[in-house]
């Protein structure tokens, strides 16, 4: 079965500095790799998705994330945090026909001012 | 463009009350889901349906059915309410042509006391 593991439930970084949000992934069929992001009392909207073209995906609101096979790693970054960043970010896997996704238990970020 | 509606948005239920959780979603995706959300443990698929009259077990289904007797309605009906089912329960939907990305409901509160 997939999985995903987010190494830090909580992440806090100052206005600015860089995000870094860690996700690795056990699958053992080629994966699709997603991020999404959940505000307060929203559902999930998706930040970006791998599936098997480019390695280094760009999403929305300047974030991206690369795919690394030899790490089973699918990070997420954004250069230069705002506080409008300030959410709740899971991490998911899924095969080819969308039936088994999995997710990853969430990273809050908090951002500073 | 409504997406994805959930009602009722909260609930209060008594232990042993049933009660049916809405979804209906208006783009014509084949693919729609449950999951419910605790905190710390990210979502976890209670069933889906790949299309009309076919549904299926995810991973946490027990206390749980759904049926699909049209594509934009997907209802979730909780039989005997228990404490353990106090959760936030989203719906959602995709087409295969959409490589994964879920579209998420905003979200159902349900409280068993």
């Amino acid at each position: 079965a997939q999985s995903v593991t987010q190494l830090g439930s909580h992440v806090s970084v100052s206005e600015g500095a860089l995000v870094l949000l860690r996700c690795n992934y056990s699958s053992s069929v080629p994966p699709y790799l997603f991020w999404y992001v959940q505000y307060p009392n929203q559902g999930l909207q998706l930040l970006l998705k791998y599936t098997s073209a480019a390695t280094l995906v760009k999403g929305i609101n300047g974030f991206e994330a690369e795919f690394k096979k030899s790490e089973t790693s699918f990070h997420l970054t954004k250069p230069s945090a705002h506080m409008s960043d300030a959410a709740e970010y899971f991490c998911a896997v899924s095969s080819v026909n969308n039936n088994d996704m999995r997710f990853g238990a969430g990273t809050r970020l908090t951002v500073k001012p | 463009n409504a997406g994805v509606t959930q009602t009722p948005k909260f609930r209060i239920l008594k232990i042993g009350q049933s009660m049916t959780l809405q979804c209906a979603q208006d783009m014509n995706h084949n693919y729609m889901y449950w999951y419910r959300q605790d905190p710390g443990m990210g979502l976890k698929l209670i069933y889906y349906s790949v299309g009309a009259g076919i549904t299926d077990k995810g991973e946490v289904p027990n206390g749980y059915n759904v049926s699909r007797s049209t594509t934009e309605d997907f209802p979730l009906r909780l039989e005997l309410a228990a404490p353990s089912q106090t959760s936030v329960y989203f719906c959602a939907s995709t087409d295969i042509l959409n490589t994964g990305e879920l579209f998420f409901g905003e979200g159902s509160r349900l409280t068993v006391l």
